[in-house]
């Protein structure tokens, strides 16, 4: 019930192409839904969140697309361009005492020229 | 500049020793937290700590011990019991008034190599 499933694990696009990757959750506990951009040999840092009372919220060529009765959330990057080459982690917390964050398995996106 | 720092970047160590990693942040923020990564897996939490003097298990903390000492400060030992020691270790701070919001900064971790 913890479990953050995202999908695709990789995923490839041409520059100029619009990159897509999804998340669903069970817990319906969890109140925000961050999304984590990490380089190789880096730590991941947040890129774009959003709450389960909004069905959108885009930054940029970012956007988070939400369906709070599906229990599915995912990131939308529109006109990839090489330098989004990373991994991107989905994830879900909620306050168990503690911030508890559920993290995603990762995608790792290449973006080719 | 505020952020959190992690050293070394990469670490070497025989089996059987215990090896401690340093995670300091200056961001004054209360709650800190250690996550292993390993390829294919995502983020797994081994300890986290929420105020100076306390620190609880995460789901992963065989083999691993913490100590939080300073409100800053929050290094991970591995020790010797922990099966397979070899990740990307990843510390993180949250701000307590963010609680709420799951918004972690990370560390730029530390690779354990360990043989």
């Amino acid at each position: 019930q913890q479990q953050v499933k995202q999908s695709p694990q990789s995923l490839i696009v041409q520059k100029g192409g619009i990159s897509i990757i999804n998340c669903a959750y069970e817990n319906t506990a969890f109140d925000y839904f961050p999304w984590y951009q990490q380089f190789p040999g880096k730590g991941p840092a947040l890129l774009i969140a959003i709450r389960p009372d909004v069905s959108e919220k885009k930054e940029g060529r970012f956007t988070i697309s939400f369906n709070k009765s599906a229990k599915q959330f995912s990131l939308h990057i529109m006109d990839s361009q090489p330098g989004d080459s990373a991994t991107y982690f989905c994830a879900a917390s909620t306050f168990w005492g503690y911030q508890k964050v559920t993290f995603g398995t990762g995608t790792k996106l290449q973006v080719i020229p | 500049d505020g952020g959190i720092t992690q050293s070394p970047k990469y670490l070497f160590r025989k089996e059987g020793q215990n090896v401690t990693l340093s995670c300091e942040q200056n961001l004054n923020h209360d709650a800190m937290y250690w996550y292993r990564q390993d390829p294919g897996q995502g983020l797994r939490l081994i300890y986290y700590s929420q105020i100076v003097n306390d620190f609880q298990k995460g789901d992963i903390a065989e083999g691993y011990s913490v100590s939080r000492e300073k409100k800053e400060s929050f290094p991970l030992t591995v020790t010797s019991a922990q099966k397979n020691p070899t990740a990307f270790y990843l510390c993180a701070s949250i701000w307590d008034r963010d609680r709420h919001r799951g918004e972690q900064y990370f560390g730029p971790g530390t690779r354990l190599t360990v043989t």
